[in-house]
């Protein structure tokens, strides 16, 4: 069974610009997470997209979205970058993202520079 | 709101020591999950573990033992007989609540850095 898959798994970027990161789920997961991963603020979620539609999301300003598609897939966009969003990226998927009805399961994570 | 506390940031054993990592939790919900991850330098977070709220069993699985305990607050991860292969930054991580604040999302503690030198 393929794991979570993320691409690309490394970006160089430049402060101003956006980028588009991509996850694909475990088949048959319909719940995709995302969280952000730095050195000073450590494992912080960002968002959850279920069914096409984002049910929850982490304290990030409007610059971070996401959307999830049809077969589950999710990308996440973040627009204007900053050097601040230097950082790993991990997109985790569950089955249905509730607490009590799955683990969640990570892919290796895309690394984004921000020169 | 929930919190995960792992004090240890960082842990140096001799490989066939035994190691405990300790995690703290704070939570106003009696339904709550805890999990343990593995980060190796590839990135990836591994899954190691699942326990409910309700479920204060010990659990063992080869070197790896968990010690749940409600009145403390903690759900602490043993590793015996360490081994190399076992460095790198462990997650303790906690998801609970109900409804929209609680959905695909898991609060992580800070990770513990375990190095285990030959």
């Amino acid at each position: 069974k393929a794991g979570v898959t993320q691409t690309p798994r490394y970006l160089i970027k430049t402060r101003g610009q956006q980028v588009t990161l991509s996850c694909s789920p475990i088949s048959g997961h319909r719940s995709v997470s995302w969280y952000q991963q730095t050195p000073g603020q450590g494992l912080q979620f960002l968002f959850e997209y279920f069914s096409e539609t984002q049910r929850n999301k982490g304290n990030f300003p409007g610059r971070f979205s996401g959307r999830q598609f049809s077969n589950s897939r999710s990308e996440m966009n973040v627009s204007t970058l900053e050097l601040g969003d230097s950082a790993l990226y991990l997109c985790a998927s569950s089955l249905d993202g509730g607490p009590g009805l799955g683990t969640q399961h990570f892919g290796d994570g895309t690394r984004l520079s921000i020169l | 709101a929930q919190k995960v506390t792992q004090a240890q940031t960082e842990i140096s054993v001799v490989e066939k020591e035994d190691v405990t990592l300790d995690c703290v939790y704070e939570t106003r919900d009696t339904t709550y999950y805890l999990f343990w991850y593995k980060q190796p330098p590839s990135g990836e977070l591994v899954f190691l573990i699942r326990r409910n709220s309700f479920d204060e069993q010990n659990e063992i699985s080869g070197r790896y033992s968990w010690n749940f305990q409600k009145s403390t607050s903690s759900f602490n991860f043993t590793i015996t007989a360490s081994q190399v292969v076992d460095s790198a930054v462990y997650f303790c991580a906690l998801s609970a609540g109900a409804g929209g604040t609680s959905y695909g999302k898991l609060t992580f503690g800070q990770g513990t850095i375990l190095t285990v030198h030959p």
